[in-house]
């Protein structure tokens, strides 16, 4: 199985101040990655695709990068609305594979 | 739009089944694969596996491999999954996914999540 390491697994940053969450792979997943969104009590919600497609109706100041084994979500200028919890996925291989999540606060 | 409607909160006792179903709306799941994640309380997302509607054909995570069945019925555009031999580590929240995006292989359509607890 492919194993999926997101980093950090928790996050506290300001309003307006960019955040980085990372995800790398165990092995190359050829772009084949997903983000999520999740907020309590909620289903997840994808935010990226193909590891740099920005999902329809998700805000632009989100954005994916990577490739091989190294991923990363960007969010640009913090917004209140955003305090969840983000997953990565990988998906070119079975089984899907989630990272542990990342817990993003507002300090 | 899609929409994706799950059944309601399970309780059940150990070394007993339950049966989630998952009914799709405003897509066609033949035109799909569905699939279904976990996710146990203050913990991660998982995969369970997924179904191709239109054949039957499955794929599952080893773990998950006899513990989950996955069914649909494309006559009432909805994807079942059940859960067998159940065990208190089974208390979760299910949720089923599709793919909907042309050309996507992603889930991108959730559903709202079914609760299970397991408990005698």
């Amino acid at each position: 199985d492919i194993q999926m390491t997101q980093s950090p697994a928790s996050l506290s940053a300001s309003l307006g101040e960019t955040v980085t969450i990372e995800c790398r792979a165990s092995e190359d997943i050829y772009n084949g990655l997903a983000w999520y969104q999740q907020k309590p009590g909620k289903s997840p919600q994808l935010l990226i695709y193909n590891a740099n497609s920005l999902h329809t109706g998700v805000p632009s100041r989100f954005s994916g990068s990577g490739s091989g084994t190294q991923y990363s979500l960007k969010i640009n200028s913090l917004q209140s609305e955003d305090v969840a919890s983000y997953f990565c996925q990988q998906y070119y291989d079975y089984p899907w594979t989630f990272g542990g999540g990342t817990k993003l606060e507002l300090k | 739009e899609v929409q994706l409607q799950q059944s309601g909160a399970e309780l059940g006792k150990p070394g007993t089944s339950v049966k989630l179903s998952c009914k799709v709306s405003g897509y066609n799941i033949r035109n799909t694969y569905m699939h279904w994640v976990n996710q146990r309380p203050g913990k991660g997302l998982e995969w369970i596996g997924r179904i191709d509607p239109a054949n039957g054909n499955t794929i599952y995570a080893e773990k998950f491999k006899s513990k989950a069945t996955l069914t649909a019925d494309t006559s009432s555009n909805t994807a079942y999954m059940q859960l067998s031999q159940l065990k208190s580590d089974d208390t979760a929240i299910y949720f089923c996914a599709a793919m909907v995006i042309p050309g996507g292989y992603v889930m991108d359509a959730w559903g709202q999540g079914a609760s299970v607890t397991v408990s005698s």
